[in-house]
């Protein structure tokens, strides 16, 4: 079965702080794994996935995320937060059982202060 | 183009009525996916059509009835609600639903309210 926890339901970083948004997975098989961003009253736009290969991720906005099969973690990070990054975001691990369907954590609001 | 179109944006019905909400993109996928938001809590599957055929429903209830037209098209058939069946109703699309590596992408949604 798939899980996904992320730790923190809320972070706060002041404009130009590193962002650090935290997610660990549960996988019986490997997993990929998404990060999804959401901003108010807007759909899911997706930031970055990890599915095989080089485990340090690139994304969108300046995002990064590294896979961490160890210890079972796909952490998101941001060098310098700026005010436009201020959303809820969603770690999520790919189901493999047939079906391609998400199973998404309980999601991070970030909240930047100028 | 990686574009999903929903309409409408917002929709406010009685517990009596019948609506639809409408899902669309031109992005050639084969999988096409309604989830239901509620508020601060992550999306939720509803139901999966692969290859215009539903290939899973999550238990919902039946007064949601979805319909695949075409392979483009998605709709969601409301009819009977209840208030909390108040959220936002995300349609979402990937190339297939059989490798799950594929992205899903996800429109813009729909914000329900039952009154």
């Amino acid at each position: 079965a798939q899980s996904v926890t992320q730790l923190g339901s809320h972070v706060s970083v002041s404009e130009g702080a590193l962002v650090l948004l935290r997610c660990n997975y549960s996988s019986s098989v490997p997993p990929y794994l998404f990060w999804y961003v959401q901003y108010p009253n807007q759909g899911l736009q997706l930031l970055l996935k990890y599915t095989t290969g080089a485990t340090l991720v690139k994304g969108i906005n300046g995002f990064e995320a590294e896979f961490k099969k160890s210890e079972t973690s796909f952490h998101l990070t941001k060098p310098s937060a700026h005010m436009s990054d201020a959303a809820e975001y969603f770690c999520a691990v790919s189901a493999g059982t047939g079906a391609n369907n998400l199973f998404f954590g309980t999601g991070t609001r970030l909240t930047v202060i100028p | 183009d990686t574009e999903v179109t929903q309409t409408p944006k917002h929709l406010v019905m009685g517990m009596t009525n019948k609506k639809s909400l409408k899902c669309e993109q031109h992005m050639g996928h084969r999988a096409m996916y309604w989830y239901k938001q509620k508020a601060k809590k992550p999306p939720e599957l509803m139901f999966v059509y692969s290859y215009e055929k539903l290939s899973i429903n999550e238990s919902v209830p039946s007064r949601f009835s979805p319909e695949c037209p075409n392979s483009s098209l998605l709709n969601l058939h409301l009819h009977a609600l209840q208030p909390e069946d108040s959220a936002l109703y995300l349609c979402a699309s990937s190339q297939r639903t059989e490798v799950y590596t594929d992205t899903q992408y996800f429109g813009p949604g729909t914000r329900l309210t039952v009154l």
